[in-house]
């Protein structure tokens, strides 16, 4: 089955540092989703990428999906203490979207100020 | 427009009785996806589920666990004779019924605690 790997699992950096996550999927995606769920709270949507190399910037936020939509980032420039939660990537496989999503692990990312 | 809505928020059985999670999706969405989630781990995908229409339950125990979405009302998530480690976060996301690649909003959870 599909496979969705985050790394890494845990990143505690000082605030305005920059940060990055990394997510790698066994299968060709149709689809990538980031997610950003707060300590004690619910996975809230952030993003989705569609396209083969595209990349996309909210703020401090830039999102990528690899060329072979196989892979994906997301880099968060100056952190600050509001960034603190795990970011997740989801993905969406084959050629059929709708499909179910596959989350990978995730990233906690602690910032320090 | 409210969110999804899970009931209840925390939840706590003893061995061996049943455990009953409701979710009532955005309005306008017609599908329902339920995740547990064990503390310090991800998102495990349960079920997915439209109106009456179980569309994939692979990722659901083959024993003591069921889910419905009905006609009307909201999608339950059943778990009859809960063990330890049925303990965790459960979690429902509904998204829109419009074609093509799809987000999820999600509900604020039901915790649930065997004892």
């Amino acid at each position: 089955g599909q496979q969705v790997m985050q790394i890494p699992q845990y990143q505690h950096v000082q605030e305005g540092e920059d940060f990055t996550t990394y997510c790698n999927s066994s299968t060709t995606l149709s689809n990538i989703q980031w997610y950003k769920q707060r300590p004690g709270g619910h996975p809230v949507f952030l993003i989705q990428l569609v396209k083969s190399g595209e990349v996309k910037k909210q703020k401090r936020l830039t999102f990528q999906f690899g060329e072979a939509k196989k892979n994906s980032s997301l880099h968060i420039t100056a952190t600050q203490t509001t960034d603190v939660g795990t970011y997740f990537c989801a993905g969406e496989g084959g050629e059929t979207s709708g499909s179910r999503l596959t989350f990978g692990e995730g990233t906690q990312l602690t910032v320090n100020p | 427009n409210a969110g999804v809505m899970q009931n209840p928020r925390h939840l706590v059985r003893r061995r061996g009785q049943e455990a009953r999670l409701r979710c009532s999706p955005m309005k306008g969405h017609s599908h329902v996806y339920w995740y547990r989630q064990l503390p310090e781990e991800g998102l495990k995908f349960m079920v997915y589920l439209q109106k009456e229409n179980i569309i994939d339950e692979s990722g659901m125990p083959k024993e003591r666990f069921s889910a419905e979405f009905p006609k009307e009302g909201p999608s339950i998530l059943r778990i009859q004779q809960v063990v330890r480690g049925d303990s965790a976060a459960y979690f429902c996301a509904s998204s829109p019924l419009a074609g093509g690649p799809r987000e999820q909003y999600f509900g604020p959870g039901t915790r649930l605690t065997v004892t």
